[in-house]
């Protein structure tokens, strides 16, 4: 089983629709979360972090943490033709001693349609 | 402002060969890791270089080698490519041991044939 899982889609939506992009993972030790876009021929640009539990807002993304169901989330509002990309989610475990190495996950495509 | 280079952006290479790709890192970063990206796949984790020294390392064999330069840059090396070593390379750097400041090259894609 993969530290973290995470459906790679293709994910096809209309412009202007929500998008819910989702990942679980096994590792409790996991404190640090993130959410990279990945264009074609491009490499991950870090869209959006938290720590621990919780909330965070920035525009129209919102990331969520459910520590205690081992589960993360990227809400997209009113998405663009321009959020189609692949998205990864990304984890570090607490403790890692400072050496930060990033357990991504699969990355979901996403396709947004005029 | 640069952002992290990575050379060269394509390279075809017969199995057996050995390969060199490079990285410059983002300006005032001191940190480089390198990650493997498997087609459909999410990034894997190489190693990291931190001092010119390699301070943490994935599950990959000893064919896969690296070195950082007093500049920060960074070398990686693969030897006796499988065709299982076909990927996008993807450099990143950060400064220190900073969770969130990871900042990606476009990587360059290896294809064994």
């Amino acid at each position: 089983q993969k530290e973290v899982e995470q459906d790679p889609g293709p994910l096809s939506v209309p412009e202007g629709a929500i998008v819910s992009l989702n990942c679980t993972y096994s590792n409790s030790a996991f404190q640090y979360f993130m959410w990279y876009r990945q264009y074609s021929r491009k490499g991950p640009e870090l869209l959006m972090y938290t720590y621990s539990s919780g909330n965070k807002e920035d525009g129209r993304f919102t990331a969520q943490v459910d520590k205690s169901s081992k589960y993360i989330s990227l809400f997209i509002r009113d998405s663009q033709p321009s959020d189609s990309a692949t998205y990864l989610c990304a984890m570090i475990p607490m403790f890692s001693g400072g050496y930060n190495k990033l357990i991504f996950g699969a990355g979901t495509r996403l396709a947004v349609h005029p | 402002d640069a952002g992290v280079t990575q050379s060269p952006t394509h390279l075809i290479k017969t199995r057996g060969q050995q390969v060199t790709l490079r990285c410059s890192p983002k300006s005032g970063h001191d940190t480089v890791s390198w990650y493997q990206q498997a087609l459909g796949q999410g990034p894997q984790f190489i190693f990291q270089y931190y001092e010119e020294e390699e301070r943490q390392r994935g599950n990959f064999p000893d064919r896969f080698s690296g070195h950082q330069f007093p500049n920060y840059s960074s070398e990686l090396n693969v030897n006796a490519l499988l065709l299982g070593d076909s990927a996008l390379y993807l450099c990143a750097s950060s400064l220190g041991g900073s969770q969130y400041g990871y900042t990606f090259g476009s990587g360059t894609r290896l294809t064994v044939v």
